[in-house]
C-alpha cells in the first residue's frame, strides 16, 4: 500500500523555465508535508515543507502548494537551474499519530534540467 | 552538510555476519531515525528514538536493532546478514519528531 505516490520518474526541464513537481497522497490523517532533494551517493537534502493548515509555502525559488481535497501537492521551482537537477522525494508525517516521526516517501521523480 | 554524520561510509561483508551503524546527530537534536533504501523499496523507515527511547518503529526486521545512548548518538545493528540487506542506510535527526528531519550521508552496506 502505497501511501505517497509520485507518478512521474522523471521531468526534463529547460533552464530558466518552471519546474513542477507532483506527488500524491492517501492517507488524510498526514498533516506535515515535505521534499528533499537527493543527489547520487548523497543523503536527501530537506528543502521546504508544509502544514496542512496552510496551502502555501514558499522559500525562494521553491514553492510548495498542497490541495488537501484532491491529496495533492506540488513543488515548483522558478526559474530552475542546471544545479537542481536530482532526485526529488516527497514525504508525508502524521504527526498527532503515535507513529509521529514517521515520514512515508514516495518514490521520487528525477528532475533534468538542460543549459 | 547536514549535521549529520554516518560511519562507515562503506561497508563490505558476508552472508550470516552482524555489523554495526553508527550515527551521530545534530547538535540539539534530540529524535534520531533509521532509513533504508533499496532499488526496489525506494526510502523506508526503520525505526526512531527520541532522546534515548524508542519513539516509532517500521518494518524493521527481528535481525535489526538499534538504540540511542546518552550523549545522543544512536548505532543500528544488523545481525545474521542476508544478500537481500544490501542497501543504503541513512540516519537523520530533528529536535523532535515535529520538525523537519535532516539525513546524514548514508552508509552503503554490501553483503556478499
Amino acid at each position: 500500500d502505497q501511501q505517497v505516490k509520485q507518478n512521474s520518474p522523471s521531468l526534463s526541464v529547460q533552464e530558466g523555465r518552471i519546474s513542477i513537481l507532483n506527488c500524491d497522497y492517501t492517507n488524510s490523517m498526514f498533516d506535515y508535508f515535505l521534499w528533499y532533494k537527493k543527489y547520487p551517493a548523497e543523503g536527501p537534502t530537506f528543502l521546504i515543507s508544509i502544514s496542512s493548515i496552510k496551502d502555501k509555502n514558499e522559500d525562494g525559488r521553491f514553492t510548495v502548494f498542497l490541495n488537501k481535497s484532491a491529496k495533492h501537492l506540488s513543488l515548483h521551482i522558478v526559474p530552475s537551474q542546471p544545479g537542481d537537477s536530482a532526485v526529488y522525494f516527497c514525504a508525508a508525517n502524521d504527526r498527532g499519530g503515535n507513529q509521529g516521526g514517521k515520514l512515508i516517501f514516495g518514490q521520487g521523480t528525477e528532475l533534468s534540467v538542460k543549459p | 552538510d547536514s549535521g549529520v554524520t554516518q560511519t562507515p561510509k562503506h561497508l563490505i561483508t558476508a552472508t550470516g555476519q552482524r555489523v554495526t551503524l553508527r550515527c551521530s546527530p545534530r547538535s540539539g537534536d534530540l529524535s534520531v531515525y533509521w532509513y533504508q533504501q533499496s532499488l526496489d523499496q525506494g526510502l523506508q523507515f526503520l525505526i526512531q528514538y527520541y532522546n534515548g527511547e524508542e519513539r516509532a518503529k517500521g518494518n524493521i526486521l527481528e535481525r535489526f536493532s538499534a538504540q540511542q545512548f546518552p550523549d545522543l548518538h544512536s548505532e543500528l545493528n544488523l545481525s545474521s546478514l542476508e544478500l537481500g540487506d544490501s542497501a543504503l542506510y541513512f540516519c537523520a535527526s530533528s529536535v523532535s519528531w515535529r520538525d523537519e528531519q535532516f539525513f546524514g550521508p548514508g552508509t552503503r552496506l554490501t553483503v556478499l
